[in-house]
């Protein structure tokens, strides 16, 4: 079975610095999807970026970009330009590539803090 | 607007009350699924759907039941709540297909709360 961990439950980063959140991940599968979700206190799943297992480059969306350790499996979160909207709760999850499933597993989050 | 709706937002209810959470989506997705969020757990997958009359159980689908009888819902029901049912509930929907555009929309999430 697939695990997601989030080992880091809180982190703080200053206004305008860049931080980093980390997601390990172990699966036996070769082609799958990751994501980064973002929680903030409205409760609402936004969706921050997604990366695809079979794809070496690391994604990017704008301030957000993400190193994709495939080996080592691992999938970190790096936030450039930190700002006040990015304080909210992250999940890391998984998804296997198969079109005939809808299965995720979703890590146990970290909570970001952006101090002014 | 593409959507994902439920209702209600927030229930406060007995233990052993039957209870519905809806969930209604308007953009023809196939796949449905149904979440639970827990301090310290994340969300878990409580049951999916990828289909209307094809349901699958998540990760943790003990005290909970689902219908698919129409392709835009897919109804929760807890026939016997109970306290450890206490939690935040995501609905979410996608179409199949691996590409960029085929990942889930979110519902706004259900406060539920068992005493």
């Amino acid at each position: 079975a697939q695990t997601v961990t989030q080992s880091q439950p809180e982190m703080s980063v200053q206004e305008a610095e860049t931080v980093t959140l980390s997601c390990t991940y172990d699966t036996s599968e070769s082609d799958y999807y990751l994501f980064w979700y973002k929680q903030p206190p409205s409760r609402q799943m936004i969706l921050v970026i997604r990366q695809e297992a079979y794809k070496q480059q690391n994604a990017t969306e704008n301030r957000f970009s993400v190193n994709f350790q495939k080996a080592a499996k691992s999938f970190s979160l790096k936030i450039s330009d930190s700002q006040l909207g990015d304080a909210a709760m992250y999940f890391c999850a998984y998804r296997t590539s198969g079109s005939g499933t809808y299965k995720y597993i979703f890590g146990t989050g970290t909570r970001l803090k952006v101090l002014a | 607007e593409a959507q994902v709706t439920q209702n209600p937002r927030y229930l406060i209810t007995v233990t052993g009350k039957k209870l519905t959470v809806t969930c209604s989506q308007n953009m023809n997705h196939e796949y449905m699924s149904w979440y639970r969020q827990d301090p310290g757990l994340g969300l878990r997958q409580i049951y999916y759907s990828m289909n209307v009359e094809v349901t699958d159980k998540g990760d943790v689908p003990e005290g909970y039941k689902v219908s698919r009888k129409e392709k835009r819902n897919f109804p929760l029901i807890l026939e016997s709540p109970s306290p450890n049912q206490t939690s935040l509930y995501f609905c979410a929907s996608r179409k199949p297909g691996t590409g960029d555009t085929y990942e889930q929309y979110f519902g706004p999430g259900t406060r539920l709360t068992v005493t």
